[in-house]
């Protein structure tokens, strides 16, 4: 079964750069999150997405930005990167938290230098 | 505000026993969500188990089963028969249907390292 899918899987950057993560949900699931998970923590929600519109803002630096598109994939564009910006950026997906259904890609992994 | 306690930081445990992960929640709400995510050394956050609010029954899922207690607000983690590759981070996380993109928060975790 399609799974979320995230990209890239490792990126490094310098600070004050910037960074683009792509994320693309299972079909059909209508909802879609980003969290970042520094290490050793659990994971901090940032930012939520329902039918392309943003639902939920957790929280997420004024210098990060998302947006989810009309296939329903999201980007989340990290600008002047700092070193604890480090992290691994996750996006999941659900169609209706009712059923349970939350699903989480594999993770980006960003290593900020 | 919703809060997820997990008490245990780590646990050691010895092969094939049962191991229970304590998960304890805080919530106003009435309508709410209880999710079980196994995240291993690689990274991935893997989904165990799901428990809705209003679900008579625990929820189980192979070696996975949710101890759900409604009145003292808590939804162990129970693995039965424990296995090597069982070692990993679990988090416990929970969110509220009063707004049905609303987002998930998540418990500390606690690390299970399976002993041979």
């Amino acid at each position: 079964a399609a799974g979320v899918i995230q990209s890239p899987r490792h990126l490094i950057k310098e600070k004050r750069e910037t960074a683009t993560l792509k994320c693309y949900p299972i079909p059909r699931h209508d909802t879609v999150y980003w969290y970042q998970q520094g290490p050793g923590q659990d994971p901090q929600f940032l930012i939520s997405f329902y039918e392309k519109m943003q639902s939920d803002k957790g929280s997420i630096p004024d210098r990060f930005s998302a947006q989810q598109f009309s296939d329903y994939h999201s980007e989340l564009n990290m600008s002047s990167l700092e070193l604890g910006d480090s992290a691994l950026y996750f996006c999941a997906s659900s169609l209706g938290r009712e059923t349970g259904e939350l699903f989480f890609g594999e993770g980006s992994r960003l290593t900020v230098l | 505000a919703q809060k997820i306690t997990q008490t245990q930081p780590g646990m050691f445990v010895q092969e094939k026993e049962a191991v229970t992960l304590d998960c304890t929640y805080d919530t106003s709400d009435q309508s709410y969500g209880l999710f079980w995510y196994k995240q291993p050394s690689s990274g991935e956050m893997i989904f165990l188990i799901y428990q809705g609010s209003y679900d008579e029954q625990n929820a189980t899922e192979g070696r996975y089963s949710l101890n759900f207690q409604k009145a003292r607000k808590s939804a162990n983690l129970v693995i039965s028969a424990s296995q090597l590759g069982d070692s990993a981070m679990y988090f416990c996380a929970m969110s509220d249907f009063m707004n049905r993109d609303d987002k998930i928060i998540f418990g500390k975790g606690t690390r299970l390292h399976i002993l041979p």
